[in-house]
């Protein structure tokens, strides 16, 4: 069975840092690339970031939005996804997703979510 | 950015009607288009990929059609359990973008 299981949300100031981990089990992680997706409260669906997969030799892009301040990361060896985030702001709150892409491209399978709440 | 236009932005529909919400894109993205079904505090959960490709275990009463720009998602009988926000999401190309979500409530 496919499980995502995102950690490291939180309360942390403007102009902070924080870093969220997805462990990943059930698949071969570096065959797939996995995304950040986020969710603003009341809001909907915003790509954050992508890391392609092994043979893509984990290209990674990232919305304009977060560019310069957010970095995805994986390590093949914990199965694990990682979204340094700094300079945040407020408008970074939100509820983060890591998602598996499927080989058609589309999101898979979800995690559940880490909530990040960026205030003073 | 191609940029994904869904409407209506709310609909209200009553169990056993047929709905349809619809998803524009700024450019073609041929068929690379998925929608997701969102339940309050829950995560998204892919019903449509490929444009018309049904996920595995979502109910044959959902399908999806359509190419290029235009594309629609249809629930040929609403039953309690639809009742959710839907978002179309497209893939063509990056950044990926998704719909501002259609909100399915009950009539």
């Amino acid at each position: 069975e496919v499980q995502l299981v995102e950690s490291g949300g939180g309360l942390v100031q403007p102009g902070g840092s924080l870093r969220l981990s997805c462990a990943v089990s059930g698949f071969t992680f570096s065959d797939h690339y996995m995304d950040w997706v986020r969710q603003a409260p009341g809001k909907g669906l915003e790509w954050v970031a992508r890391s392609r997969d092994k043979g893509n030799i984990y290209s990674t892009e990232y919305a304009a939005s977060v560019e310069g301040r957010f970095t995805i990361s994986r390590d093949e060896s914990m199965n694990s996804l990682y979204l340094q985030m700094s300079s945040l702001k407020t408008e970074d709150t939100a509820v983060y997703f890591c998602a598996r892409v499927a080989k058609t491209y589309h999101y898979e399978n979800w995690g559940q979510g880490t909530l990040v709440t960026v205030s003073s | 950015d191609i940029q994904m236009t869904q409407s209506p932005s709310t609909l209200s529909a009553s169990v056993g009607d047929r709905v349809t919400i619809t998803c524009r894109a700024s450019q073609s993205i041929v068929t690379w288009l998925a929608w997701y079904q969102q339940k309050p505090g829950k995560v998204p959960k892919v019903l449509i990929y490929k444009a018309s490709t049904l996920q595995s275990g979502v109910p044959s009463r959902f399908s999806g059609s359509g190419s290029g720009t235009e594309f629609t998602l249809t629930i040929s009988s609403l039953q309690p359990d639809d009742f959710a926000t839907y978002y179309c999401q497209q893939y063509k190309s990056d950044p990926i973008t998704f719909g501002q979500g259609t909100r399915l409530e009950i009539k």
